[in-house]
C-alpha cells in the first residue's frame, strides 16, 4: 500500500528555469511533510518541510506548497541550478508516530 | 566530522552467511533508525531505537536483529542472508522520537549472491 506517491520518476529542467516536483498522498492522517534530496552514493538530506496547518513554506530558492483537499504537495525550485540535480524524495508523517513514509523519488536533472 | 556514519559502505556476500552493518552518530541524538531501499527505490523503515529502546519494529523477518549498545550506535545483524536482502541499507538519527527531521548516513549497499 503506497501511501506516498511520486508519479514522475524523472524530470529535466533547463538551468535558470523553475523545477516543480509533485507528490500525492492517500493517508489523511498525515500532518507533516518533508522533502529530502539525495545525491548518488550519499544518504538523503533534509531540504524543507511543511506542517498540515500551512499551505506554503519558503526557504530561499525552495518553496513547498500543500493542498490538503487534493492530498497533494509540490516542491518548487527557482531558479534551478546544476547542483540541484539529484533524486528528491517526498516523505510524510502522522502526528505522534515516529515513522516517516517515503515516496519512490523523482530524479531531477538540470540542463546547463 | 561525519554526522551519521555507516560501515561498511559496500558488502558482497553469499547466501546463507551472517553479516553486520554498523552505524554511529555523533550528533547527540536520542533516536536512531534503519531503513531499507530496495530495487524499486522504496525507502522503508525497518527499526527505530530511542535511547537504546526499540520503538519501531516493522514487519521484518526475524533474521534481522538490531542492536543498540548505546544511544550513539545502532547496528544491524542479518542471519542466513537471502537474495532478496540485496538492497541499500540506510541508518538515520533524529534529535528525539518526536523530531520530524532525520539525518541519514551514506548507506550500505548489500549484495547477496
Amino acid at each position: 500500500d503506497q501511501q506516498v506517491k511520486q508519479n514522475s520518476p524523472s524530470l529535466s529542467v533547463q538551468e535558470g528555469r523553475i523545477s516543480i516536483l509533485n507528490c500525492d498522498y492517500t493517508n489523511s492522517m498525515f500532518d507533516y511533510f518533508l522533502w529530502y534530496k539525495k545525491y548518488p552514493a550519499e544518504g538523503p538530506t533534509f531540504l524543507i518541510s511543511i506542517s498540515s496547518i500551512k499551505d506554503k513554506n519558503e526557504d530561499g530558492r525552495f518553496t513547498v506548497f500543500l493542498n490538503k483537499s487534493a492530498k497533494h504537495l509540490s516542491l518548487h525550485i527557482v531558479p534551478s541550478q546544476p547542483g540541484d540535480s539529484a533524486v528528491y524524495f517526498c516523505a510524510a508523517r502522522v502526528f505522534g508516530n515516529e515513522k516517516l513514509t517515503f515516496g519512490t523519488g523523482t530524479r531531477l536533472t538540470i540542463i546547463p | 566530522d561525519t554526522a551519521v556514519s555507516q560501515t561498511p559502505k559496500y558488502l558482497v556476500t553469499q547466501m546463507g552467511n551472517d553479516k553486520s552493518i554498523k552505524c554511529e552518530q555523533n550528533l547527540g541524538h536520542d533516536t536512531m533508525y534503519w531503513y531499507k531501499q530496495d530495487s524499486k527505490k522504496f525507502l522503508k523503515i525497518m527499526f527505530s531505537y530511542n535511547n537504546k529502546e526499540l520503538i519501531i519494529n516493522e514487519t521484518v523477518p526475524n533474521r534481522f536483529s538490531p542492536k543498540s549498545p548505546d544511544k550513539a550506535h545502532l547496528n544491524l545483524h542479518i542471519n542466513s542472508l537471502e537474495l532478496g536482502d540485496s538492497a541499500v541499507y540506510f541508518c538515520a538519527s533524529s534529535q528525539d522520537s518526536h523530531s520530524y527531521e532525520q539525518y541519514f548516513g551514506p548507506g550500505t549497499r548489500l549484495t547477496v549472491t
